[in-house]
């Protein structure tokens, strides 16, 4: 039972490069969301899905995609990286019954 | 727009203190969970309270959900090197929504 896991745990991208940060959940969760965290700032959210083939913005979701194909993955992509998305990316899920969220380690990305 | 703001954001103390975190907000949240963050890695769960005036304790730390959900507070007793980390409140504006508002953090040191 791995939890949540995330890929790559660091990435460099130059400006205008696309790139996906994988996520993967083995608990069945139908839960899943993005965040970034910036110091000072908190956990952003950027999208989330609550079930394979839905999906929806959060607080924070231009120039980032999101797709639910699956229950147990949640892939990230970076349309266009930019120097404002230099952050580190978690991702999470959670079982729609429950309250308890769990997060993977996270992807340390720089954009330069 | 929603906020959640946390007090004080940096606390430093000496072993066996007491000391009390804030998270309080306009809005009214249907829960709201408290999350430690250590470096490197994912934020952990640490209680989730879902009743306006809940109690709840968990070993040296104790939590306290606002009689009208709009605050929280987090009190640790006597301290310990251990609890030294980032501790973040989220809430969830309406149930089921699975779209949390996190704090700006509480960044917490305990000096042996």
């Amino acid at each position: 039972n791995a939890g949540v896991t995330q890929t790559p745990k660091f990435q460099v991208l130059k400006t205008g490069q696309s790139m996906t940060l994988q996520c993967a959940q083995d608990m069945n969760h139908e839960y899943m969301s993005w965040y970034r965290q910036d110091p000072g700032m908190g956990l952003r959210l950027i999208h989330y899905s609550v079930g394979a083939g839905i999906t929806d913005q959060g607080e924070v979701p231009n120039g980032y995609n999101v797709s639910r194909s699956t229950t147990e993955d949640f892939p990230l992509r970076l349309l266009s990286a930019a120097p404002s998305q230099t952050s580190v990316y978690f991702c999470a899920s959670r079982r729609g019954t429950t309250y308890e969220q769990y997060f993977g380690p996270g992807t340390r990305l720089t954009v330069t | 727009t929603q906020l959640l703001e946390q007090s004080p954001q940096f606390l430093s103390i000496q072993e066996g203190e007491n000391l009390t975190v804030y998270c309080n907000s306009s809005s009214v949240f249907s829960s709201l969970q408290w999350y430690r963050q250590e470096p490197g890695e994912g934020p952990v769960l640490l209680v989730t309270v879902v009743t306006g005036g809940e109690v709840k304790k968990l070993k040296r730390l104790t939590f306290q959900f606002g009689d009208a959900r709009k605050d929280s507070s987090l009190h640790i007793t006597a301290a310990q090197p251990g609890d030294t980390g980032l501790y973040l409140c989220a809430g969830e504006a309406n149930p089921g929504t699975y779209k949390y508002i996190f704090g700006t953090g509480t960044r917490l040191k305990v000096l042996a």
